[in-house]
């Protein structure tokens, strides 16, 4: 089946730190990948995304790479800021789109 | 401003009492999802549509019926709610091109509590 499994959070580092979330995956099929963000009170929005092997998705200083030989898409960014503090999910979607399988979520917090 | 609005964002009832949360968007998306958001289990979905008139199950249905007889709403319902269907609810919307981009338009979500 599909299926999406996220490192256990919270995560908390200091404002400058690097983030890593760890993300792999099971698929029937070639899925895309993505990294959804949850900023406290709102919905998911999409963050980053990448639809083949080996390619890197990036927004906002954050990254991931589709790897295929590990099942897997973790997310890092090189210094994070405190308002990047929210709730990290992996997701993926095989075939034409109409599911999307999201990891539980990894919450973040930043201090100053 | 383009949006996906639910109603109600909170509520508390009783067991077995029929309730609907209501979502509607105003962007003109075909495609719109229910998922539940629990504690350790991330995002799971309800149902889905592809248009008006088709609907189709997710992966967590039981205990949840959809209609959508207009392109810009779709409503959930619980016929008898129970405790264990309390949770966040999101719904989301899209249109065949920015799914395939992965991007889905969320709401603000309602919590939900039975009692």
């Amino acid at each position: 089946g599909n299926s999406v499994t996220q490192m256990e959070g919270p995560v908390t580092l200091s404002e400058e730190a690097f983030l890593t979330i760890n993300c792999t995956y099971t698929a029937t099929g070639y899925p895309s990948l993505f990294w959804y963000v949850q900023y406290p009170g709102e919905g998911l929005q999409l963050l980053l995304k990448a639809t083949k092997a080996d390619d890197k998705g990036s927004n906002k200083g954050f990254e991931a790479t589709y790897r295929k030989e590990t099942t897997s898409f973790h997310l890092e960014k090189g210094s994070v800021q405190v308002s990047d503090s929210a709730v990290y999910f992996c997701a993926l979607s095989v075939g034409n789109f109409n599911k999307f399988y999201f990891g539980s979520g990894t919450k973040l917090n930043v201090k100053p | 401003e383009a949006q996906v609005t639910q109603n109600p964002r909170y509520l508390i009832t009783v067991t077995g009492k029929k309730l609907t949360v209501t979502c509607s968007q105003n962007m003109n998306h075909e495609y719109m999802s229910w998922y539940r958001q629990d504690p350790g289990l991330g995002l799971r979905q309800i149902y889905y549509s592809m248009n008006v008139e088709v609907t189709d199950k997710g992966d967590v249905p039981e205990g949840y019926k959809v209609s959508r007889k207009e392109k810009r709403n779709f409503p959930l319902i619980l016929e008898s709610p129970s405790p264990n269907q309390t949770s966040l609810y999101f719904c989301a919307s899209s249109t065949p091109r920015d799914r395939s981009t992965g991007e889905l338009f969320f709401g603000e979500g309602s919590r939900l509590t039975v009692l």
